[in-house]
């Protein structure tokens, strides 16, 4: 089946750094993946839709300065937190839906930690 | 615009009982359906998905779910629960396509022996 790797699964990185989470769809390609964030006991909420070779698509109230997405391949979305503060600690997972499939691959979802 | 309510926050079943777990969407058009689930820490997996055909639908790991367009509801049944069924459920609508999906706050279900 459909499978969508993401990496790293954990991350702690200072106050101020910057830090890149990476989507990849490993046997299907890609022409849209999706960024979640989910917050402790709460549901998720899309950040932003990524788009194979042009700019992504951010939701309301998503800073796209913060949150750098690049997709330059049909296999490979990135997320770049960017100076990353305490408030940005959070659960981020991305989804990508095969092309003809009905539903959506999730990948493992990284957990980012800012000291 | 489309939304997703999942009326319990939190279920606790004993192991052994049946589950059914509430999901009421609001959609302008034929939604499309998904019921995930998620283990702490982990990412999302698909139990099932209804987008046209047959309202009841088979999922993984023993689960059904049925729509029904009179009650805007899309509920999640399994009719005898395992401690390995603890975990949270998430419903989810969507246009289709590559549109975006939008989540329910979720359901976290307890299992007890």
């Amino acid at each position: 089946g459909a499978v969508v790797s993401q990496h790293p699964s954990r991350v702690i990185c200072k106050s101020g750094t910057s830090v890149k989470i990476e989507c990849r769809s490993l046997d299907f390609q890609a022409t849209t993946m999706f960024w979640y964030r989910q917050f402790p006991k709460k549901s998720l909420m899309l950040m932003a839709t990524s788009n194979e070779g042009s700019k992504a698509t951010y939701e309301q109230g998503v800073e796209k300065d913060k949150f750098l997405i690049n997709h330059a391949s049909l296999t490979l979305s990135t997320l770049t937190v960017t100076s990353a503060h305490p408030e940005d600690s959070s659960f981020y997972i991305c989804s990508a839906r095969p092309t003809g499939a009905h539903g959506y691959t999730f990948g493992s979802g990284t957990r980012l930690t800012v000291v | 615009a489309q939304s997703v309510t999942q009326p319990d926050i939190h279920i606790t079943v004993s192991e052994g009982a049946s589950l059914e777990l509430r999901c009421n969407y609001s959609y302008g058009a034929t939604p499309y359906l998904f019921w995930y689930v998620q283990s702490p820490g982990q990412g999302l997996q698909l139990l099932l998905k209804y987008f046209s055909g047959d309202t009841l639908v088979q999922g993984i790991k023993g689960f059904e779910a049925e729509f029904k367009r009179s009650q805007s509801s899309f509920n999640l049944r399994k009719p005898s629960v395992h401690w390995s069924d603890a975990a949270e459920y998430f419903c989810a609508v969507g246009a289709g396509g590559n549109e975006k999906l939008t989540f329910g706050t979720g359901t976290r279900l307890t299992i007890i022996p």
